[in-house]
């Protein structure tokens, strides 16, 4: 079946403007994530859901990063007010349970965001 | 918090080399650890992980790694590469709660 996927696949947006990333996860998947990876560094985490429940939003960085998941199925991150700083590629993965051990977390080809 | 270091920012070697790529973490509890890969122009793919038993994992392509609880380690390996094996790779924990922590990666070139 389908992957994880992600739209769009690259976003440049000015400073201060308002961005969407969607996340369309694989069908069935209970559990999404989001992670942010910096250029050169690895993924770090955001945010994830269970079903349509946010679990946990330790990772979000600031009040300016907003994620949703209404349905259950697809996610969107928003980011408000966009700076430099956040210019990043979005990672968001899915797995099909929720807390399980060994779970594998399957990546979709991440937004790339440039912020100018 | 838990932390993931890898050791190696960049490996350069040729074909048929053996590869080894080390991974330690920073937690005392119980632990998953995973590899994953990421090819040129591609997205995260699982390699290998390590959840319960055997701690010599084997992965895809000829990867395996071995946890040693001790060292807190989960050392990634490879007898003998091929060109195709270049790729960014990711070391990461899930220890409480389901989040994945990553290593900052290891950029490999594999010469033909």
């Amino acid at each position: 079946g389908a992957g994880v996927s992600q739209s769009p696949r690259y976003k440049v947006a000015k400073r201060g403007q308002d961005v969407a990333l969607r996340c369309d996860p694989i069908s069935g998947h209970v559990s999404l994530f989001w992670y942010q990876q910096a250029l050169g560094q690895g993924p770090e985490f955001l945010t994830y859901f269970q079903n349509e429940a946010q679990l946990d939003k330790s990772g979000l960085p600031s009040d300016r990063f907003f994620a949703e998941r209404p349905e259950g199925s697809v996610s969107t991150l928003k980011i408000q007010r966009t700076q430099q700083e956040d210019s990043a590629v979005y990672l968001c993965a899915s797995s099909l349970g929720g807390t399980g051990a060994g779970e594998t977390q399957y990546f979709g080809p991440g937004t790339r965001l440039l912020v100018l | 918090a838990q932390s993931v270091s890898q050791h190696n920012h960049h490996v350069i070697l040729s074909e048929a080399a053996s590869l080894e790529l080390g991974c330690n973490y920073s937690y005392g509890g119980t632990v998953n650890l995973f590899w994953y890969v990421q090819y040129p122009g591609q997205h995260l793919q699982l390699l290998l992980k390590y959840f319960s038993g055997d701690p010599l994992v084997k992965g895809i392509k000829g990867f395996e790694a071995e946890f040693i609880k001790s060292k807190f380690s989960f050392n990634l390996r490879k007898p003998s590469v091929q060109w195709s094996d270049t790729a960014e790779y990711f070391c990461a924990v899930k220890a409480a709660g389901n989040k994945l922590t990553f290593g900052g990666g290891t950029r490999v070139l594999v010469k033909p």
